[in-house]
């Protein structure tokens, strides 16, 4: 798993509230990134960051916001919940240096009602 | 320019099949093609790449083709196994500025038969 844990793992919260999606590393990797996987779109990119502070936008990033003010922690927030922002949000890293492999994490499936 | 387009949706095989799983791509600064596997309830797993000055690659029974011209990808699974069902993403990276950008594919969910 690449040493890659997400928080929390599975959660419900009501529409118009504010949420929190954390993505934590232990290796140090430069680049880590969020996804959306919803039934028929596959994985989407959020947002993405290649360093601390170092954040763009992915091809969904309308309504989700990040951080990352440290190497090891990515997180991921919604500033007022929807129900389409109901869906598995996946992290992944690239430990890139001369990997190309990108490694994900277990996911959170986030419920809006 | 960014697709990553995936088909089929869904596939079916008999054990001992060979399913294949085929991607197209527009953009052709896409330097990196990776293909994921992802099982219920877990996160998406690397299973082989491969990157655009190779034709093919094999590892196992998983078997990349990829047609630059085209600009296309396939993935081939020899003698697939009930262990094999899954979903298959494809993806392609884009490396703008020196950071790496991933578009998937929408997934291939594949059913083998024993």
């Amino acid at each position: 798993d690449a040493g890659i844990t997400q928080s929390p793992r599975h959660k419900v919260t009501e529409t118009g509230t504010p949420v929190t999606l954390r993505c934590h590393q232990t290796e140090n990797h430069r680049y880590m990134y969020w996804y959306r996987q919803d039934p028929g779109h596959g994985l989407r990119l959020i947002h993405y960051s290649y360093g601390v502070k170092d954040t763009d936008k992915g091809e969904v990033s309308d309504g989700y916001s990040v951080s990352r003010s440290k190497t090891e922690d990515f997180l991921l927030t919604l500033e007022s919940a929807t129900s389409s922002q109901t869906s598995v949000y996946f992290c992944a890293i690239n430990p890139a240096g001369g990997s190309d492999e990108q490694y994900f994490g277990p996911g959170t499936r986030l419920t809006v009602t | 320019q960014q697709q990553v387009k995936q088909s089929p949706q869904s596939l079916i095989v008999q054990k001992g099949g060979i399913p294949i799983i085929n991607c197209a791509y527009e953009n052709t600064a896409f330097d990196y093609f990776p293909w994921y596997q992802q099982f219920p309830g877990k996160g998406p797993a690397l299973l082989i790449a491969i990157r655009p000055d190779v034709s093919e690659k094999k590892e196992g029974r998983f078997t990349i083709s990829f047609n630059k011209s085209a600009k296309q990808f396939s993935l081939h699974i020899m003698d697939s196994q009930p262990g094999d069902s899954a979903t298959y993403f494809c993806a392609a990276r884009a490396s703008p500025s020196g950071t790496y950008k991933y578009i998937f594919g929408t997934g291939t969910r594949l059913k083998v038969l024993a």
